[in-house]
């Protein structure tokens, strides 16, 4: 069945660092990828999104391509904040409109 | 409401006990998903619902998890006979009937079996 892989986290970075976090997944058909975040004590929302191969979604400075090729949805941020502390899920839309996630990645930014 | 709402946001129960988790969702959004967050875990598909009708309940993890959607809106999961290991954050998200579009997430119900 439909499936998304994400890397185990947490990642533990510097604030001003280069983030990346890798994302695959296994789908028949054309899926739509996106990012969605919990920060601590909040419920989960949309980060970004893509539709179709070769899109790149984009918000609050961070970006994630979709890649068909390698099957890949890498979500990246070239300078991350204290504030970009939460937990990062990995989702795509089948179509059956399933919602289907990756079990997250924690990314915990020191100052 | 401007937003997913579910009831309770905290449940204690004893093992053994029926709870029913109640979920609100975005007026007009025809789609309607469950999940669950366990502690450290990510989040495990239960069951969505288009309308009333459920395509998919191959989440549902034994056959004392059940959900229900009436009128196209408010929906409840039912949890019959409840043991620790259903211990658990219970999320719900409503969107529009079209692939693309953005999942709300409501704030969800901790449950607690003891």
């Amino acid at each position: 069945g439909n499936s998304v892989t994400q890397m185990e986290g947490p990642v533990t970075l510097s604030e001003e660092a280069f983030l990346t976090i890798n994302c695959t997944y296994t789908a028949t058909g054309y899926p739509s990828l996106f990012w969605y975040v919990q920060y601590p004590g909040e419920g989960l929302q949309l980060l970004l999104k893509a539709t179709k191969a070769d899109d790149k979604g984009s918000n609050k400075g961070f970006e994630a391509t979709y890649r068909k090729e390698t099957t890949s949805f890498h979500l990246e941020k070239g300078s991350v904040q204290v504030s970009d502390s939460a937990v990062y899920f990995c989702a795509l839309s089948d179509n059956t409109d399933k919602l289907i996630f990756g079990t997250g990645t924690r990314l915990q930014v020191f100052p | 409401g401007a937003g997913v709402s579910q009831s309770p946001s905290n449940k204690v129960t004893e093992k053994g006990k029926d709870v029913e988790l109640r979920c609100d969702p975005i007026s007009g959004h025809t789609a309607l998903y469950w999940y669950r967050q366990s502690l450290g875990q990510g989040l495990e598909f239960l069951i969505y619902f288009q309308g009333n009708s459920a395509p998919d309940k191959s989440g549902l993890p034994s056959d004392r998890f059940s959900a229900e959607r009436t009128g196209g809106s408010v929906s409840t999961l039912t949890i019959q006979r409840t043991q620790q290991e259903d211990s658990a954050v219970y999320l719900c998200a409503s969107s529009v009937n079209w692939r693309n579009t953005e999942a709300f997430f409501g704030q969800g119900t901790r449950l607690t079996v003891v």
